[in-house]
């Protein structure tokens, strides 16, 4: 069954520097998302893409983030300069459309550890 | 807000144990209703869903069934295995976006399940 595969499994930066998520969708979906978990907490929508620019984000989305599709099968989520409250699990979703009744399909995650 | 809200965990229960997980759950509109597990080390993944009051979802032995009168959606299962120990997730859907996604998810803070052989 196809997958969606997040890479790396496990990131740690020193905050202030700039870190990018990579993650390799389900290759005919067309909508793509990212969420998080901070430890212990809710997992957070943090931003939907579609058609090459962002459909919605949330509040959690500032300056400091930005996502690209750079190729036909990537999607990267950038955090520009990390502080220590970013540290979380970053995962990846896509699905085959933006209807409510679309599941998505979720990576792995990806652990971010900023110190 | 929409909203989801999921009872705490962690849950343990003996093998062939019924489970119960509650769900509730705040929308302005008609969402869609999901529950998601995640296993150890894994994503999360879809377990099931309904998309309208009365719908009962079902997967692997759990259900869980769309109650519009008690805005609930509480995961069941007859007889739970080891394998079953996860954290579930209860989460919703609800018609946003500009134009584009529609299918963003709003989550409950997950509860974990262990079940002991």
């Amino acid at each position: 069954e196809p997958e969606v595969t997040q890479t790396p499994s496990h990131q740690v930066t020193q905050m202030g520097q700039e870190v990018i998520l990579r993650c390799v969708p389900i290759s005919n979906h067309l909508y793509f998302y990212w969420y998080r978990q901070i430890l212990g907490q809710k997992v957070e929508f943090l931003v939907s893409f579609y058609n090459n620019e962002i459909s919605e984000k949330s509040e959690i989305f500032d300056d400091q983030f930005s996502v690209e599709r750079p190729d036909g099968s990537n999607f990267t989520l950038k955090i520009r300069s990390t502080k220590l409250e970013d540290s979380a699990m970053y995962f990846c979703a896509s699905s085959t459309s933006g209807g409510r009744n679309s599941p998505l399909h979720f990576g792995n995650g990806t652990r971010l550890t900023v110190t | 807000g929409d909203s989801v809200t999921q009872m705490e965990g962690p849950v343990t229960l003996s093998e062939e144990a019924f489970l119960t997980i509650n769900c509730t759950y705040t929308a302005t509109g008609y969402p869609s209703l999901f529950w998601y597990v995640q296993y150890p080390g894994e994503g999360l993944q879809l377990l099931l869903k309904a998309t309208k009051a009365d719908d009962k979802g079902s997967n692997k032995g759990f259900e869980a069934t769309y109650r519009k009168e008690t805005t609930s959606f509480h995961l069941e299962k007859g007889s739970v295995q080891v394998s079953d120990s996860a954290v579930y997730f209860c989460a919703l859907s609800d018609q946003r976006g500009y134009g584009g996604s529609q299918g963003n998810l709003i989550f409950g803070k997950g509860t974990k399940l262990s079940v002991k052989p």
